[in-house]
């Protein structure tokens, strides 16, 4: 168990529709971030959020947003959905600090949310 | 933005032979290098990482090797077991973690 709680774990929705995938981070980590993983590829990058803010976005489509919130869960909503959104989502935290303190670097992944579009 | 390749997709040994996985990135400034491996339908997990002020490290079976001019950086595993079979990504990264970005994976068959 890494420490990480995603929900829902499965989710089954119809093109057009809107979801949300929840993530927990482990206990005192600030960092959290999203990645989409299409069937047999790699790890696609979305979007980092720190403490709150948003420290880095990558491939992360205009349908898709997100957001860390205070109490350091994090959401990300995918609206607009199409078939090719299918895939299993990550979400990973890590103790990353933006300069100074202690940093390891390592992420810590959920169990992924599986998202179909049908 | 940091770009990360990785070679081969696929690679299959046979149990007790070596695995090398090889990988570059864009980004001069990266210093944090991670690997993870994904076993079927499972998370990905940190096996070895290695930062920019060392040139190798090894944990057991596997040892990673970094060779910052030339912005490359690779994963070896010795007497592979079928256990070893998994998908294998390595990453890179700023600031140990900011924007870890991965390559595109290694599909390791080790074949009993």
């Amino acid at each position: 168990d890494s420490g990480v709680t995603q929900t829902p774990k499965h989710l089954i929705t119809a093109t057009g529709q809107r979801v949300t995938l929840r993530c927990s981070p482990r206990s005192g980590d600030l960092s959290v971030y999203w990645y989409q993983q299409s069937l047999d590829q790699g790890l696609q990058f979305l979007i980092q959020y720190y403490n709150g803010e948003e420290r880095a976005k990558g491939n992360i489509l205009e349908r898709f947003s997100a957001q860390q919130f205070p109490d350091l869960h994090s959401e990300l909503n995918l609206s607009s959905l199409e078939l090719g959104d299918s895939a299993l989502y990550f979400c990973a935290s890590s103790v990353a600090r933006s300069a100074g303190g202690p940093n390891t670097g390592e992420l810590f992944f959920g169990e992924g949310s599986r998202l179909t579009v049908l | 933005g940091e770009n990360v390749e990785q070679h081969p997709s696929t690679l299959s040994v046979q149990e007790g032979d070596s695995a090398v996985i090889k990988c570059t990135y864009s980004d001069s400034a990266s210093n944090y290098f991670p690997w993870y491996k994904q076993e079927l339908g499972k998370r990905p997990q940190l096996i070895i990482d290695i930062r920019s002020n060392v040139g190798e490290k090894k944990d057991q079976r596997i040892a990673v090797t970094l060779n910052k001019t030339a912005k490359h950086f690779s994963l070896h595993i010795t007497e592979t077991q079928p256990e070893d079979s998994a998908v294998y990504f390595c990453a890179a990264s700023l600031n140990g973690g900011f924007k870890t970005i991965f390559g595109a994976g290694t599909r390791l068959f080790v074949k009993a």
